[in-house]
């Protein structure tokens, strides 16, 4: 299965604690997106990378967040000194054009 | 603000009915149209698109209209089937701008096809 991979799939971690999550797209797939889903809703646009350039951030990225797609392979999300309001879904999309395929995600839970 | 919205949070039907989620959205620039489909505990799976040229978009079970001048769009599932059971998510974007195919989701319609 070449389908996008995410690691790890769960992760709880104490409030203030930094965490990262992996993201590793479809090989061929140039164009990278996170998302963040919060219960009962749909997933919100987060950053995207073309190839290791990151093109775009929303304003839902405080400076908390970051994220790296070192030679344009895999990405990584980091949030640093995690607040209650961090836990959700995280998603991973990679794409050859506008149909975006998800992996599993990780679900942060900050207690 | 929310530029697509799926009013109905749930959609109940029979096993070899039509199932028909529906969709509307406000940002006129938005010109390509996708819906996810997603179990517990998975990420979105690819359904079907239609970009903003076409008003049909046919692929096996599954048929997407878009009513462009009522910036409206729906997901047809015939015949429905129990595995289709799931949440459902329409998402926008304006593949011929400058966002970068970044995807603009509704909230949701959870589908549940009772044998």
């Amino acid at each position: 299965d070449t389908g996008v991979s995410q690691n790890p799939r769960h992760k709880i971690t104490k409030r203030g604690q930094n965490v990262t999550f992996r993201c590793d797209p479809i090989s061929e797939h140039n164009r990278l997106y996170w998302y963040r889903q919060t219960l009962g809703q749909g997933p919100e646009f987060l950053t995207y990378f073309q190839n290791e350039a990151q093109l775009e951030k929303s304003r839902l990225l405080s400076d908390r967040f970051s994220a790296e797609r070192p030679k344009g392979s895999f990405s990584t999300l980091e949030i640093q000194r995690t607040e209650q309001g961090d836990s959700a879904m995280y998603l991973c999309a990679s794409s050859p054009n506008y149909e975006q395929y998800f992996g599993p995600g990780t679900r942060l839970t900050v207690t | 603000d929310q530029q697509v919205k799926q009013n109905s949070p749930s959609l109940s039907v029979q096993e070899g009915r039509i199932s028909i989620l529906n969709c509307d959205y406000t940002n006129s620039m938005f010109d390509y149209f996708l819906w996810y489909k997603k179990y517990p505990a998975e990420g979105p799976t690819f359904l079907i698109s239609i970009s903003s040229i076409k008003d049909k978009n046919e692929d096996g079970r599954f048929t997407v209209f878009l009513n462009k001048s009522a910036k409206h769009l729906s997901l047809h599932i015939v015949p429905s089937q129990p595995g289709d059971s799931a949440v459902y998510f329409c998402a926008a974007t304006n593949a011929g701008g400058t966002s970068y195919g970044k995807l603009t989701f509704g909230q949701g319609t959870i589908l549940t096809v009772h044998p």
